[in-house]
């Protein structure tokens, strides 16, 4: 089983919609959850973190079920800026740094 | 502050060739590493160091070596070139307090023919 899993899309949704993203690891032990957003061409970037209680950004929610291994994110409200791809990220271990990065998921949204 | 910063942006490679990605951050932190993403593989860790001085092997360390003389400074080399390396490098930075707020520079396009 890979570590994080994640479906590729691309999801394809008009503006105004709501979409979500689904994201699977195997590692029961892993200490912290984020969602990274990564534009064509250009370096990932940290969206928000994910924590046990769910937690919200503005049109963004993430959700995390330890006891079932999966991560999902809510985008509400869908703009055209969110066309990119999103990539799950677990921290399998405390203390240092090291991530575990999902391929990604590819959203679309068109006018 | 420039963040993480990356050179060359993109670099073509000779089999068998040797160069050095260079890494350089002014946010004073500990934490480097370098990635290679290639299509349907995701982001895959080669290097990473927790501070001057300490490098280790990531998941994909074979043919590229680190060192970390400053805490600004982590470059990546390339011994030997293979098109097996031809991929797109990341090279990262954050604190070491698990936060997962890693920074990336803007990537180095490598194709190696």
């Amino acid at each position: 089983r890979k570590e994080v899993e994640q479906d590729p899309g691309p999801f394809n949704v008009p503006e105004g919609a709501t979409v979500a993203f689904n994201c699977t690891y195997s590692n029961s032990a892993s200490q912290s959850f984020f969602w990274y957003r990564q534009d064509c061409r250009k370096e990932p970037k940290l969206l928000m973190s994910v924590y046990s209680s769910g937690n919200e950004d503005g049109r963004f929610t993430a959700q995390l079920n330890r006891a079932s291994q999966y991560i999902s994110l809510l985008i509400r409200d869908s703009k055209l800026s969110d066309s990119a791809t999103y990539l799950c990220v677990v921290k399998p271990n405390s203390g240092y740094s090291t991530l575990t990065f999902g391929k990604g998921t590819m959203l679309l949204v068109s006018p | 502050n420039a963040g993480v910063t990356q050179t060359p942006k993109f670099q073509v490679l000779k089999t068998g060739q040797s160069m050095t990605l260079q890494c350089a951050q002014d946010m004073n932190h500990e934490y480097m590493s370098w990635y290679r993403q290639d299509p349907g593989m995701g982001l895959r860790l080669i290097h990473y160091s927790v501070g001057a001085g300490i490098t280790d092997q990531g998941e994909v360390p074979n043919g590229y070596n680190v060192s970390r003389s400053t805490t600004e400074d982590f470059p990546l080399r390339l011994l030997s070139a293979a098109p097996s390396q031809t991929s797109v490098y990341f090279c990262a930075s954050s604190y070491p307090d698990g936060s997962g707020a890693h920074t990336f520079g803007s990537g180095t396009r490598l194709t190696v023919v």
